[in-house]
């Protein structure tokens, strides 16, 4: 069983629909949570960034972070066709510059126009 | 400011050779991370760098090997190419002791092997 899972999609739904992603995570002792988004062909892009439990809101995005059932999420609004693109949420025991992420295997979204 | 910046961009060997990729870190950041992304899977951990030596290492075989110099840039080397080390190379920075210190990747270097 992989430490973190995370349901691999495609996802489509259409413009302006509330997205959400998931992941579920085995270790006990990941402290800080991450949420990439990666285009076709191109490095992961830093979307948000949690440490602990908790709720975290940047404009469209909203990522919560639910310790006690070991599970993340991500909720997108007012979806947009640029939002398409694969989704990787990461965790890590230690500070995230000192420590090894652990990654999901990416949920796919496209965001039909 | 210049992200992490990553050459070659593509990269195609075959078995048995040797590939040498390089990476320059974001200004001001001194950790470098190399991540290893198979197609349709998430990145996983190679090793980190840090005042010039490894730090951290995952679960990768010696053919691995790395190394960062004193500008902080960082190099990743692979021996004996298999088949299977064919993937997306990133590498990722960051500065030790930040705020919150983050991860920025970046676009990494395509490697096949055939």
């Amino acid at each position: 069983q992989k430490e973190v899972e995370q349901d691999p999609g495609p996802l489509s739904v259409p413009e302006g629909a509330i997205v959400s992603l998931n992941c579920t995570y085995s270790n006990s002792a990941f402290q800080y949570f991450m949420w990439y988004r990666q285009y076709s062909r191109k490095g992961p892009e830093l979307l948000m960034y949690t440490y602990s439990s908790g709720n975290k809101e940047d404009g469209r995005f909203t990522a919560q972070v639910d310790k006690s059932s070991k599970y993340i999420s991500l909720f997108i609004r007012d979806s947009q066709p640029s939002d398409s693109a694969t989704y990787l949420c990461a965790m890590s025991a230690g500070s995230p510059g000192r420590r090894a992420l652990t990654f999901g295997s990416g949920t796919r979204l496209q965001v039909q126009p | 400011d210049a992200g992490v910046t990553q050459s070659p961009t593509h990269l195609i060997k075959t078995r048995g050779q040797q590939v040498t990729l390089r990476c320059s870190p974001k200004s001001g950041h001194d950790t470098v991370s190399w991540y290893q992304q198979a197609l349709g899977q998430g990145p996983q951990f190679i090793f980190q760098y840090y005042e010039e030596e490894e730090r951290q290492r995952g679960n990768f075989p010696d053919r691995f090997s790395g190394h960062q110099f004193p500008n902080y840039s960082s190099e990743l080397n692979v021996n004996a190419l298999l088949l299977g080390d064919s993937a997306l190379y990133l590498c990722a920075s960051s500065l030790e002791g930040g705020v919150g210190e983050k991860l920025f990747f970046g676009s990494g270097t395509q490697l096949s092997v055939l």
